[in-house]
Formats: C-alpha cells, sequence, structure tokens
C-alpha cells in the first residue's frame, strides 16, 4: 500500500527564517511526486513535479527536491504570504491512477 | 481560461436527498476527478476518468456517481445523501497521464444534516 507522510504538521516561523518541509513515500515505483500549496478555503494549487531521484526545482521562495524515499521543500527567506497549507502527493507507476497524498503542512510566516 | 469551475461552492442537505456536482473543465485535459477533503486526512480520490465515456473508481466510491459524456463535464451525484458525506469536494484536471500535475476548481463545502 503507498504512504505519504508529511511532517511536521505544523510550522511557524518568523519572515526570512528558511526551513524544510518534509515529505516520506513508500510507493512501489515513482510515477511522480507533486507538491500543492492550499490556501483556506480554496483548491490546491500545483506547485511542483519531481519524478526521479536527485531532481530539483525551483520557484520564487521555493525549492523542491527529491531522493528515493522523501522528497523536501525548502523555503528560502519566507514571507507572510508565503503561509498556506503544502500538499504532497505520489502517483505509482503501473496503471492505476489513483493518487495518495498527506496530511499536509500548515505553514504560518510571521512578519 | 477560466481553468476549472466547481459549483455549487456551499450545499446543506436532508438524509436522504440527491444532488448533483458540477465541475467544468475549458482545458482541454483528458483526466477529470473528484476528490473529497475530510479534516485530518489527506485528499481522496472518490472517481476519475481517462476520457469522455470512460470513468473508473478511486478510492472511497460508494454512494457516488459520475459520468463524462463531453471532455469538459464531469458532474458527481449523491444519490442518497448521508451525514458521513460531510465534506468539502474538489474536482481537478490533468492534462494527460504522461502530466498527472492536477488542477483544481474552488471546492463545495457539503453539510448533510
Amino acid at each position: 500500500e503507498d504512504q505519504v507522510t508529511q511532517s511536521p504538521e505544523a510550522l511557524r516561523l518568523q519572515e526570512g527564517e528558511s526551513s524544510s518541509l518534509n515529505c516520506s513515500y513508500t510507493v512501489s515505483g515513482l510515477r511522480g511526486l507533486f507538491w500543492y500549496r492550499q490556501d483556506p478555503g480554496k483548491g490546491p494549487e500545483f506547485l511542483f513535479t519531481l519524478y526521479s531521484a536527485g531532481e530539483e526545482k525551483e520557484k520564487e521562495r521555493l525549492k523542491a527536491t527529491l531522493t528515493k524515499k522523501e522528497s523536501f521543500l525548502h523555503i528560502t527567506a519566507p514571507k507572510p504570504e508565503d503561509s498556506a497549507t503544502y500538499l504532497c502527493a505520489v502517483h505509482a507507476s503501473g496503471g492505476s491512477y489513483i493518487p495518495t497524498f498527506g496530511r499536509g503542512t500548515s505553514l504560518i510566516v510571521h512578519p | 481560461n477560466a481553468g476549472v469551475t466547481q459549483t455549487p461552492k456551499f450545499q446543506v442537505l436532508k438524509t436522504g436527498q440527491s444532488m448533483t456536482l458540477q465541475c467544468a473543465q475549458d482545458m482541454n485535459h483528458e483526466y477529470m476527478s473528484w476528490y473529497r477533503q475530510d479534516p485530518g486526512m489527506g485528499l481522496r480520490l472518490i472517481h476519475y476518468s481517462v476520457g469522455a465515456g470512460i470513468t473508473d473508481q478511486g478510492e472511497v466510491p460508494n454512494g457516488y456517481n459520475v459520468s463524462r459524456s463531453t471532455t469538459e463535464d464531469f458532474p458527481l451525484r449523491l444519490l442518497s445523501a448521508a451525514p458521513s458525506q460531510t465534506s468539502v469536494y474538489f474536482c481537478a484536471s490533468s492534462r494527460s497521464r504522461d502530466r498527472l500535475e492536477a488542477f483544481f476548481g474552488q471546492g463545495t463545502r457539503l453539510t448533510v444534516v
């Protein structure tokens, strides 16, 4: 059974205080690992797709990395507008389309 | 492009009532899917479609029906609402089998009393 565990559940940072969110996964074969951002009362917004170990993607203050067992979302010098819940999901290789989502990390950045 | 549009945004049903949640996308995506999001749990897939006329069950399909008569539309039907179906529902679309990143609608908050 595919599993995705995100840590920490909640994270409070001061503006400018860099940190990382973790997504550990267990899957028979990885088709892709996805990061999303979700603001309160809104649908998730796609951020990154990672396909293979060693891959990295960047967007503004966010950088996602991937190993064979986990992914990190690094947030450099965060701003209050980065406050959101960050979701990680995996799609396994094979015929099934059913993704497995983690429960998310709630990030609050204080000014 | 409007992206993925869901209606309604809020709905209150009585136990046993039926209703349809509407979802439309204008990005010509092949894949469409319905999720529910409950406190303390990850998003869970209800049903999905890989193209017009093709649907399949997800992780939690019981109590829900779907159909996909066109590429653009993917309605979700609650057959006989139960309190356990109180949740936030999201529709999403993905470009293709090789581009599975999902684009989500704004959600429908459903309460069954």
